[in-house]
């Protein structure tokens, strides 16, 4: 039972051009969710984080939008980097008063930048 | 000036066999946890301890054991290795109420033979 979904394994883009991940997920009482970076033999490195009260949060060329009715979020990064060739993964938490900060993770998106 | 750090990086053992992982945060944070990711690549919390205490168990066999001496160290201890439990193993912290963000260590590849 997957709460957090990453459908599509790879994504191919040029340099310069606009890289758009993708993540769904279930359970509508997640609040808060998270962008993670992953290099080869590296542990995920965290990159953009959006709390459900919000729909969009900006960081660089890092923006994450919300679209909680839909259970969806995209992460848009503008303009592409050959350094953002890396596997992306998308985490989504359930605070609250038993807060714990337990992260469920989609299963990546591998995001190659061509130069 | 390394945040989160995991020893091994590589082990290789046989099935059967009884193994240790370490970890230690210097960034002073409350909480710990343990992530499996297997072969398919799923990212899987196993543990998370809270000051000493644990506060996440998932389904996971009682062959593993999570320690944790002191907040900045949680190891992880796994009893009759079996091929199954071949994985990168994942050590991470956050300190909970600053923010959701965890901070991973490099991960440590798990192989048995």
């Amino acid at each position: 039972d997957q709460q957090v979904k990453q459908n599509s394994p790879s994504l191919s883009v040029q340099e310069g051009r606009i890289s758009i991940l993708n993540c769904d997920y279930t359970n509508s009482m997640f609040d808060y969710f998270l962008w993670y970076k992953k290099y080869p033999a590296e542990g995920p490195t965290f990159l953009i984080s959006i709390s459900s009260i919000k729909d969009k949060n900006e960081d660089g060329r890092f923006t994450v939008f919300l679209n909680k009715s839909a259970k969806h979020l995209s992460l848009h990064i503008v303009p592409s980097q050959p350094g953002d060739s890396a596997v992306y993964f998308c985490a989504a938490s359930e605070t609250g008063s038993s807060n714990t900060g337990k992260l469920i993770f989609g299963q990546g998106t591998t995001l190659q930048v061509k130069p | 000036d390394t945040a989160v750090s995991q020893t091994p990086k590589y082990l290789v053992t046989q099935m059967g066999n009884d193994k240790s992982i370490k970890c230690e945060q210097n960034l002073g944070h409350d909480t710990m946890y343990w992530y499996k990711q297997d072969s398919k690549k799923f990212l899987k919390i196993m543990f998370s301890y809270n000051n000493k205490e644990l506060i996440i168990n998932e389904t996971v066999p009682n062959r593993f054991s999570p320690k944790s001496p002191d907040k900045a160290h949680l190891n992880l201890h796994i009893n009759s290795l079996e091929l199954g439990d071949s994985a990168v193993y994942f050590c991470a912290s956050s300190q909970i109420g600053w923010g959701i963000e965890q901070f991973f260590g490099p991960g440590t590849r798990l192989t048995v033979l």
